[in-house]
């Protein structure tokens, strides 16, 4: 069964500088994808980012990049410039090729300060 | 952007009613929608997915029963906790996938329903 690890309940950083959030994931399937997604305190699901796994090449949206180590089934988020509104937990999920079904991590709920 | 929109946001009932949540796609057709419990500071839980015409597909240990879902059309997903009680207090989330290669592989979620029994 494919599971999804994220080892960072909680996490800060400062108003402009660089976060990265810890996504471990486990399967056996060759064709899948992996996202990022936002949950303001609004608990609307918004999704951050995308990696599609045979691309090699890491996704980036904006202020937001991937590190996707397919081999250590690792797919960090890192964050540049952080502002106050990226304050909100972070859910990393995966998706097998063939299906809609996502599975989510636990969570990681970033602080950030001015 | 694909757009999906659930009603009511927020809901209190009486113990022992029934609520019906809607789930609708604004901007596609969705053949498969699904349906997610979050409780408090934990995550996303799959409880079902809703297929357009025909029975859901639960997951284990969720109560086909006492969580009804119906997908008539392929822009509306219904989910009913019948016969409520205060352990089904919790925050329902649904989301559907537009087919659209334009909006990417990602699920697009509903603004979620606070549900609260008393």
């Amino acid at each position: 069964a494919q599971t999804v690890t994220q080892s960072q309940p909680e996490m800060s950083v400062q108003e402009a500088e660089t976060v990265t959030l810890s996504c471990t994931y486990d399967t056996s399937e060759s064709d899948y994808y992996l996202f990022w997604y936002k949950q303001p305190p609004s608990r609307q699901m918004i999704l951050v980012i995308r990696q599609e796994a045979y691309k090699q090449q890491n996704a980036t949206e904006n202020r937001f990049s991937v590190n996707f180590q397919k081999a250590a089934k690792s797919f960090s988020l890192k964050i540049s410039d952080s502002q106050l509104g990226d304050a909100a937990m972070y859910f990393c999920a995966y998706r097998k090729g063939n299906t809609d079904k996502l599975i989510f991590g636990t969570g990681t709920r970033l602080q950030v300060f001015p | 952007g694909a757009v999906v929109s659930q009603h009511p946001s927020r809901v209190i009932c009486k113990s022992g009613t029934s609520v019906k949540i809607e789930c609708r796609s604004l901007d596609f057709q969705a053949t498969t929608m699904f349906w997610y419990r979050q409780f408090p500071k934990q995550s996303l839980m799959l409880m079902a997915t809703s297929n357009e015409g025909s029975k859901a597909t639960y997951e284990q240990g969720v109560e086909k029963d006492k969580f009804l879902i119906n997908h008539a059309s392929l822009t509306l997903s219904t989910l009913t906790v019948t016969s409520a009680h205060p352990e089904d207090s919790s925050f329902y989330i649904c989301s559907a996938r537009s087919p659209s290669p334009t909006q990417g592989k990602g699920a697009f979620f509903g603004q979620g329903t606070r549900l609260t029994v008393v």
